[in-house]
C-alpha cells in the first residue's frame, strides 16, 4: 500500500446530477478526513471518520452531501443535485493515532477535481 | 472562515536563495504543520511542530513557532526549482476533540533556475 488513493481523479457533470467519489486510505489508518479546496485557497474541512463512525461534519457539508465509511475501510462522498458552486477539488486524507510522537500528520490523496457545468 | 493567514501570498526567488513564509492563526493549538502542494495535486506533509516547541529542522527546512504571537514561519534554504509549489500551514486546535486541520490560505512559491 503506497498511499491514499482517490477515484475518479476528474469528474465533469451537469448541474443537478449526483456524483460519488471514493477514497481508499492507507490500510492501517483508522482516521479518515474529507476536505474541499477551491482555486487559490487552502483546503477546508468537510468531515471526519474514526473507523466507521462519522464523528464530525462541517457546516460546509449541506444536506446534499453525504459521506460513508462502511466497515471502517474505504469512504465515499456523494453530492446530490450538484450546483456550480460545488466545483472544487475534493481531497481525502488519512492518519493514525500511533506513534503519538508523530502528532496528527495526515496523508493526502491526489484529489478528485469536480467540475459542474 | 477559520483559516489562518499566510504571507506573502506569492513569492518569487532565484535558485540558491532562501525563502521565508509566515503563518498566523487565531486560537490555541496542539500542533502546527506545513504542507506542500504542487500545482493541482494532493498535499505532502513537510514538518510538524508541537505547541511546546519553538524551532524544528528537517533537511533544508526550518520552522519556528511563537505561540505568544500565534505565528509560525517556514524557511527553505538554498532553494531549488523543484521547490516551486504552494505551501500551507495547518493547525489542530485545543478546543476541538477531533484532529481536523485548519489550513491557511497558502503561499505560492516560484523558484527560477
Amino acid at each position: 500500500d503506497t498511499g491514499v488513493s482517490q477515484n475518479p481523479r476528474h469528474k465533469i457533470t451537469k448541474r443537478g446530477q449526483n456524483v460519488t467519489f471514493r477514497c481508499d486510505p492507507i490500510s492501517e489508518h483508522n482516521r479518515l478526513y474529507w476536505y474541499r479546496q477551491t482555486l487559490g485557497q487552502g483546503p477546508e474541512f468537510l468531515t471526519y471518520f474514526q473507523n466507521e463512525a462519522q464523528l464530525e461534519k462541517s457546516r460546509l457539508l449541506s444536506d446534499r452531501f453525504s459521506a460513508e465509511r462502511p466497515k471502517g475501510s474505504f469512504s465515499t462522498l456523494e453530492i446530490q443535485r450538484t450546483e456550480q458552486g460545488d466545483s472544487a477539488m475534493y481531497l481525502c486524507a488519512s492518519s493514525t493515532k500511533y506513534p503519538v510522537t508523530k502528532g496528527n500528520e495526515q496523508f493526502f490523496g491526489p484529489g478528485t477535481r469536480l467540475t459542474v457545468l | 472562515s477559520q483559516q489562518g493567514e499566510e504571507d506573502p501570498q506569492a513569492l518569487s526567488i532565484q535558485e540558491g536563495e532562501n525563502a521565508t513564509m509566515n503563518c498566523s492563526y487565531k486560537t490555541s493549538i496542539n500542533n502546527l504543520q506545513w504542507y506542500r502542494q504542487n500545482s493541482g495535486r494532493g498535499l505532502v506533509h513537510l514538518i510538524l511542530i508541537r505547541s511546546n516547541e519553538r524551532e524544528k529542522h528537517s533537511g533544508r527546512l526550518r520552522v519556528t513557532l511563537d505561540t505568544s504571537k500565534k505565528s509560525s514561519s517556514l524557511l527553505i534554504t538554498a532553494s531549488r526549482a523543484a521547490d516551486t509549489a504552494s505551501y500551507f500551514c495547518a493547525t489542530d486546535f485545543l478546543s476541538y476533540n477531533t484532529d481536523k486541520l485548519i489550513f491557511g490560505t497558502g503561499t505560492r512559491l516560484q523558484v527560477f533556475p
